[in-house]
């Protein structure tokens, strides 16, 4: 069974850097079967895809997020991570890691998802 | 980026009836959609994809269809477990995108 887990701070300060790390078991993220990605949700809110990378390091971000995002991925660990910098308040949410087929399929293993709280 | 609208926001229905949700996408996304639960503390969970073909492990009395442009999902004769939220997500185009929501609850 594949299994995904969110690991890093909960709180970052105002202005700071957002890391996340998606540690993968059951399943190897070298596959090229599948893209590994980052989806928020804000508290009572909807879920917005934050930005995805494949095996080969080739990565997708959501243009909202402009230049602030980084995608990275370390096969030798079984992990992937998230860099999001000069973080605001808006970027206060539950970040869920998620696996999801390369090409058009579905997010079909999610992490439990971690909060991560931006303050002032 | 592609909007996906959900209907209605929130859906009464008793224990045992039928609920039918809808979802639009502003543009088209061929049969590129997912449907998803999520309930309080957790994940969501994947339950229909392609448009209509269940995940694995999802209940038979789920089941997702396309009507023109509306996608729906029916989950036939509710159990108690299945009042949740639901959100519909295209990955037709990048970046995929959901609707908003609908809250299923008890009436």
């Amino acid at each position: 069974q594949v299994q995904l887990r969110e690991s890093g701070p909960g709180l970052v300060k105002h202005s700071q850097t957002l890391s996340l790390t998606c540690s993968v078991s059951g399943d190897s993220i070298s596959s090229d079967k599948y893209l590994w990605g980052w989806i928020r949700q804000p508290a009572g809110k909807g879920l917005e895809w934050v930005g995805r990378v494949d095996s080969s390091g080739k990565t997708d971000y959501n243009p909202s997020l402009g230049s602030r995002l980084s995608i990275s991925i370390d096969t030798s660990k079984n992990q992937f991570s998230l860099e999001l910098n000069s973080v605001t308040a808006a970027d206060t949410a539950v970040y869920y890691c998620v696996r999801r087929g390369y090409w058009y399929q579905p997010n079909d293993f999610w992490g439990q998802g971690t909060l991560v709280t931006v303050s002032s | 980026e592609v909007v996906m609208t959900q209907s209605p926001a929130t859906l009464s229905v008793s224990p045992g009836e039928r609920a039918t949700l809808s979802c639009r996408a502003s543009q088209s996304v061929s049969r590129y959609l997912a449907w998803y639960q999520q309930k309080p503390g957790q994940a969501p969970r994947l339950l229909i994809y392609g448009a209509s073909t269940r995940a694995t492990g999802i209940p038979a009395r789920f089941s997702g269809s396309v009507s023109g442009t509306e996608f729906i999902l029916t989950i036939s004769s509710l159990q108690s477990e299945d009042f949740a939220v639901y959100y519909c997500q295209q990955y037709n185009h990048w970046p995929d995108t959901f609707g908003q929501g609908t809250k299923l609850e008890i009436k």
